[in-house]
């Protein structure tokens, strides 16, 4: 399996402020990189498919970049309702796997 | 819209099986496929199998390979995850989640399903 490593695993910030959360892979994997979001009780939301697509109906301040190993999902003014983990997933090889998540907290 | 309803909680007993149904409507079901992720407690997402809906092709994670089976029924859109020889460990919410072949991304997740393991 293709392991994924998120970091930070949590990060504290202030509404406003502009957030980035890193995830690399231990391979090679292109563009296979999709973004979720998941709020406490609430199944997971798609943010960013191919590493930097927006999907659709998800606010602009949301972007993701890289391609290769490393990525990066960037939230450019954080939300009060943009509080919530974020995982990345590579779908590269026929055995998908999931970072282990990033807890974002109000500061 | 795109729905995917699953059905209810469930508690089971170790070394029992378990059936999670997952009805999707809004869409061509034949156009895209399913996947399972599941979430113990407190614990991170956890990809399991995907399905696709067109030809029924198959992909389980090494995990879960020989304990887990997925099906559809295409009459009723409906999508279907068993789990046998359940363990405590696998107490977890369990979703479902439309696949987009276009790399792979999981775009419309179902309501979840609570599976609980003790004896």
């Amino acid at each position: 399996d293709i392991q994924m490593t998120q970091s930070p695993s949590s990060l504290s910030a202030s509404v406003g402020d502009r957030v980035s959360i890193t995830c690399r892979a231990a391979q090679y994997i292109g563009k296979y990189v999709n973004w979720y979001q998941q709020k406490p009780g609430k199944a997971p939301r798609l943010l960013i498919y191919a590493a930097s697509s927006l999907q659709g109906g998800v606010p602009s301040r949301f972007s993701g970049s890289g391609s290769g190993t490393d990525f990066t999902l960037t939230i450019s003014s954080l939300q009060s309702e943009d509080f919530a983990t974020y995982y990345c997933q590579q779908s590269y090889s026929t055995l998908w796997t999931f970072g282990q998540g990033t807890k974002v907290e109000i500061k | 819209q795109v729905q995917l309803v699953q059905s209810g909680a469930e508690v089971k007993k170790p070394g029992a099986s378990v059936t999670v149904s997952c009805k999707t409507s809004g869409y061509t079901f034949s156009s895209y496929g399913i996947t399972w992720v599941r979430q113990a407690p407190g614990q991170g997402l956890e990809w399991m199998a995907w399905l696709s809906a067109n030809n029924g092709n198959t992909n389980y994670a090494q995990k879960f390979q020989g304990r887990v089976t997925m099906t559809t029924d295409t009459s009723t859109s409906t999508a279907y995850m068993e789990l046998r020889s359940l363990r405590s460990d696998d107490t977890a919410v369990y979703y479902c989640a439309r696949l987009v072949y276009t790399y792979y991304n999981m775009d419309v997740w179902g309501t979840g399903t609570t599976v609980s393991v003790s004896s």
